[in-house]
């Protein structure tokens, strides 16, 4: 079975600062997603950036990119001039290739994101 | 698009009552999911349709849960007999099967209290 790791329950930054947000994942798959879901509080989930594992090019969108390293199954969010609306949970996210069969995100449980004006 | 539509936002009920909960997908989404999330847990897959076709249910999913889409369009969640361990929050998730990679998008989801 997959599984998602975020090491980090909770991360602080600084407003304009660049932070890292941690994630490991455990596969026996070669061809799967993996996605970054922002959650604030009582709001819904809202998905931040999405990487095919195929791809060796890191995605970006915007403020936010990932580092995603393969063979060490890791996929870390980085968040670029952090801004007060960046507060939230962060949620890593994995789903094999449907053409597998199941099709249900696996998530981590989640970093707590606070940033300080 | 008005998004995925979740009905009740809060439900709180006694023990061993039923409930049921409704998603409505984003309109032309043929795929439909179910997630429950305690607090402070990420979400947990439970279930999925496509088109009206539940084609993968979890080990999470107990006897005491039942979901349907009929006519592939809208999909309610039953719980019956409820348990206090079933208040969670029940998140439903649409998105266009049709290519693989498309992302899921999530409804504002329906607390559960259990008293």
């Amino acid at each position: 079975a997959q599984t998602v790791t975020q090491s980090q329950p909770e991360m602080s930054v600084q407003e304009a600062e660049t932070v890292t947000l941690s994630c490991t994942y455990d596969t026996s798959e070669s061809d799967y997603y993996l996605f970054w879901y922002k959650q604030p509080p009582s709001r819904q989930m809202i998905l931040v950036i999405r990487q095919e594992a195929y791809k060796q090019q890191n995605a970006t969108e915007n403020r936010f990119s990932v580092n995603f390293q393969k063979a060490a199954k890791s996929f870390s969010l980085k968040i670029s001039d952090s801004q007060l609306g960046d507060a939230a949970m962060y949620f890593c996210a994995y789903r094999r290739h449907s053409g597998g069969g199941a099709d249900g995100l696996t998530f981590g449980k989640g970093t707590h994101l606070i940033i300080q004006p | 698009d008005t998004g995925v539509s979740q009905d009740p936002r809060h439900k709180i009920t006694k023990r061993g009552q039923n409930v049921t909960f409704r998603c409505d997908p984003i309109s032309e989404h043929n795929r439909l999911y179910w997630y429950r999330q305690t607090l402070g847990q990420g979400p947990e897959f439970l279930t999925y349709f496509q088109n009206e076709a539940q084609l993968e249910k979890s080990r999470l999913l107990s006897d005491r849960f039942s979901a349907e889409r009929p006519k592939g369009s809208f999909s309610t969640l039953e719980i019956q007999r409820t348990e206090q361990g079933d208040s969670a929050m029940y998140l439903c998730a649409s998105s266009l099967g049709w290519q693989d990679n498309q992302p899921q998008h999530f409804g504002d989801g329906t607390r559960l209290s259990i008293l």
